[in-house]
């Protein structure tokens, strides 16, 4: 299994600061995919990047894939309370054509304090 | 609505007593798996499924079993739980798997108690 290292795993601020988190291994990815989850409840999907240096938004939300497919970050712009929760990264290794599935990060806490 | 059920959402059980968690999808997915979640460990893949009758084993497979005899239904047994059983457990579906880069829907969670 591929390890990805997200960093911080703790993260609280203030309502309209901009953070980033991180998510890193030594193994390169087709592919990583990044998830909010929320206490009780699944994560849920935010957004997959495929392409190394790809770059997607998603309203205040900016995720990079790095060009070496080893890394991806998050960047959330003026941050809100309703932004608080788990982020997790996942990512799917190239394994010689297998398909077992996605390896997650252990996550990143993040609050947002009004 | 495109979802992954899962049933229980809570269980407490004692020690030995087999058990059966439901996972169901609507979404005509291949590929469904099992994780279970802990503080500090974050989501492990129990056991995956690629299609009917095709299931593998995850990082951390032992105490379970799983079977897919149809395509929307991928339940998770517990044939004697013990109490480091116990956890947040979810059940999720792709389209595809690891394959083509396709996310994951969550079922969400059964928490499971073992005493």
């Amino acid at each position: 299994t591929q390890l990805l290292e997200q960093s911080p795993q703790f993260l609280s601020i203030q309502e309209g600061e901009n953070l980033t988190v991180y998510c890193n291994s030594s193994s390169v990815f087709s592919s990583l995919q990044w998830y909010r989850q929320e206490p009780g409840e699944g994560p849920v999907l935010l957004v997959t990047v495929v392409t190394g240096g790809e770059v997607k938004k998603l309203k205040r939300l900016t995720f990079q894939f790095g060009d070496a497919r080893k890394d991806s970050s998050l960047h959330i712009t003026a941050a809100q309370p309703g932004d608080t929760g788990l982020y997790l990264c996942a990512g799917t290794a190239y394994s010689g054509g297998g398909a077992d599935g996605l390896t997650f990060g252990k996550g990143t806490h993040l609050i947002i304090q009004p | 609505e495109a979802q992954v059920t899962q049933n229980p959402r809570y269980l407490i059980t004692v020690t030995g007593k087999k058990l059966t968690v439901t996972c169901s999808q609507n979404m005509n997915h291949e590929y469904m798996s099992w994780y279970r979640q802990d503080p500090g460990l974050g989501l492990r893949q129990i056991y995956y499924s690629m299609n009917v009758e095709v299931t593998d084993k995850g990082d951390v497979p032992e105490g379970y079993k799983v079977s897919r005899k149809e395509k929307r239904n991928f339940p998770l047994i517990l044939e004697s739980p013990s109490p480091n059983q116990t956890s947040l457990y979810f059940c999720a579906s792709s389209l595809l798997g690891g394959l083509g880069n396709y996310g994951y829907t969550f079922g969400s969670g059964t928490r499971l108690t073992v005493v």
